[in-house]
């Protein structure tokens, strides 16, 4: 069966980089594209960006554009998330979530808390 | 504020029916299609309907979707306390070249 998971929970210090990954098992890796969403607490679901990992391609959301880096390494089938500059904004759990076709996130992973404190 | 609108609550008594509405624009739900998904505080969203009205392996027919121009909208009917959720929609944009979501609707069971 499909499984995404995560590292795990992150504090980092206003103005330093987070770098989370999410281990992919149970399909044909580069066959579907990784999405990043995360979640601030108390409040929705906010997309990041996207990795298709057949030709390593990215898209990311106008708001994360200079700070964002999503990678991968396929030989461990397993996906990068990495957040520059943070904020006290970007606090939030990040998920990492395979695509269906149509932009559709049929599968997520377990969450990964990323604290920003000084 | 999220591209797509939605209720913040909607609420019904047990074995009742509840529909959640997704409003979008033309460069979203108009011309893509939506998905729902539904969460429990703590835990990551689940998948819950696809391609405006198709439903995964595992989540029951009370669960239904459907799409109307610009609008999307979830049913859940037999509504059960273990429904009560965080229930988002979402889209690709095409004019953003972005997944877009909904801000969200509680569901409480009565």
């Amino acid at each position: 069966q499909v499984q995404l998971v995560q590292s795990g929970a992150e504090v980092k210090k206003p103005g330093a980089s987070v770098k989370v990954s999410c281990k992919a098992s149970g399909y044909s890796f580069t066959g579907y594209y990784m999405h990043w969403v995360r979640q601030a607490p108390g409040q929705g679901l906010e997309w990041m960006g996207s990795i298709n990992p057949n030709r390593g391609d990215t898209n990311y959301a106008q708001k994360f554009q200079g700070r964002l880096s999503v990678t991968m390494d396929t030989s461990i089938t397993t996906v990068y998330m990495e957040l520059s500059r943070l904020t006290s904004d970007d606090m939030a759990v990040y998920y990492c979530a395979r695509d269906l076709g149509s932009s559709s996130m049929g599968s997520w992973g377990q969450g990964t808390l990323v604290t920003i404190s000084s | 504020q999220s591209v797509l609108t939605q209720p913040p609550s909607v609420s019904a008594a047990p074995g009742q029916k509840v529909t959640i509405s997704c409003s979008g624009s033309s460069s979203n739900i108009g011309k893509n299609y939506v998905c729902w998904y539904q969460q429990f505080p703590g835990t990551a969203p689940k998948f819950l309907i696809y391609d405006n009205v198709k439903r995964p392996s595992g989540i029951p027919d009370r669960f239904s979707g459907s799409k109307s121009g610009t609008s999307a909208t979830l049913d859940i009917t037999g509504l059960q306390t273990g429904d009560e959720a965080d229930y988002y929609c979402g889209a690709w944009d095409s004019s953003l070249s972005a997944v877009i979501f909904g801000g969200g609707t509680k569901v409480t069971v009565l």
